[in-house]
């Protein structure tokens, strides 16, 4: 079965500061990986997704992952962070059965001190 | 425009009472989704409508009904719910069920039953 697991449930960083977002998988077949935000009291926004082809994707607020295949990661990172990039990231996996399905896993809470 | 609209923002009921969900797109996706999301937790699928037939039901209560009255628009109907019901409830939208899979979310409506 499919599945998601993002190692830490809370990470703090100060402004300015990079960051990364760690999620693994598993799976027995291919993947479409992405990576969502939801700001505080709100729905959730996509950040960015992997489909197929190059393993380096970039998203919006200057968001990028990394497919890596050999260690099914798919970590989000951000060279230099915002106090408004405080929210919950989600990482989630699509299974196809015969109507999609997103797993997600259990969030990762992005708190940025000053 | 990527948008799905819902209303209302925000529902208190009691347990006795019933009252409907209401999602909106307008960008000709034709699968049509319910999420319900606990404080601190990722959202949990509920139902999934492709081309406005119910394609999954993740064994929600009856309680809950959806509906879809066209590719348009889906409502969730409420009726005898418990204080464990209490949530964020989400609707999303993609294009279809094939490989291009991008959910998009819309701001949600909370939940309160008494």
């Amino acid at each position: 079965a499919q599945s998601v697991t993002q190692l830490d449930s809370q990470v703090p960083v100060f402004e300015e500061a990079p960051v990364e977002l760690r999620c693994n998988y598993s799976s027995s077949v291919s993947v479409y990986l992405f990576w969502y935000v939801q700001y505080p009291n709100q729905g959730l926004q996509l950040l960015l997704k992997y489909l197929s082809g190059s393993t380096l994707v970039k998203g919006i607020n200057g968001f990028e992952a990394e497919f890596n295949k050999s260690q099914t990661s798919f970590h989000l990172r951000k060279p230099s962070v915002h106090i408004s990039d405080t929210a919950e990231y989600f990482c989630a996996v699509n299974i196809i059965q015969g109507a999609q399905k997103l797993v997600f896993g259990q969030g990762t809470r992005l708190t940025i001190n000053p | 425009d990527t948008e799905v609209t819902q209303t209302p923002k925000h529902l208190v009921m009691g347990m006795t009472n019933k009252k409907s969900l209401k999602c909106e797109q307008h960008m000709g996706h034709r699968a049509m989704y319910w999420y319900k999301q606990k404080a601190k937790k990722p959202p949990e699928l509920m139902f999934v409508y492709s081309y406005e037939k119910l394609s999954i039901n993740e064994s929600v209560p009856s309680r809950f009904s959806p509906e879809c009255p066209n590719s348009s628009l889906l409502n969730l109907h409420l009726h005898a719910l418990q204080p464990e019901d209490s949530a964020l409830y989400l609707c999303a939208s993609s294009q279809g069920v094939g490989r291009s899979l991008t959910q998009y979310f819309g701001p949600g409506t909370r939940l309160l039953v008494l």
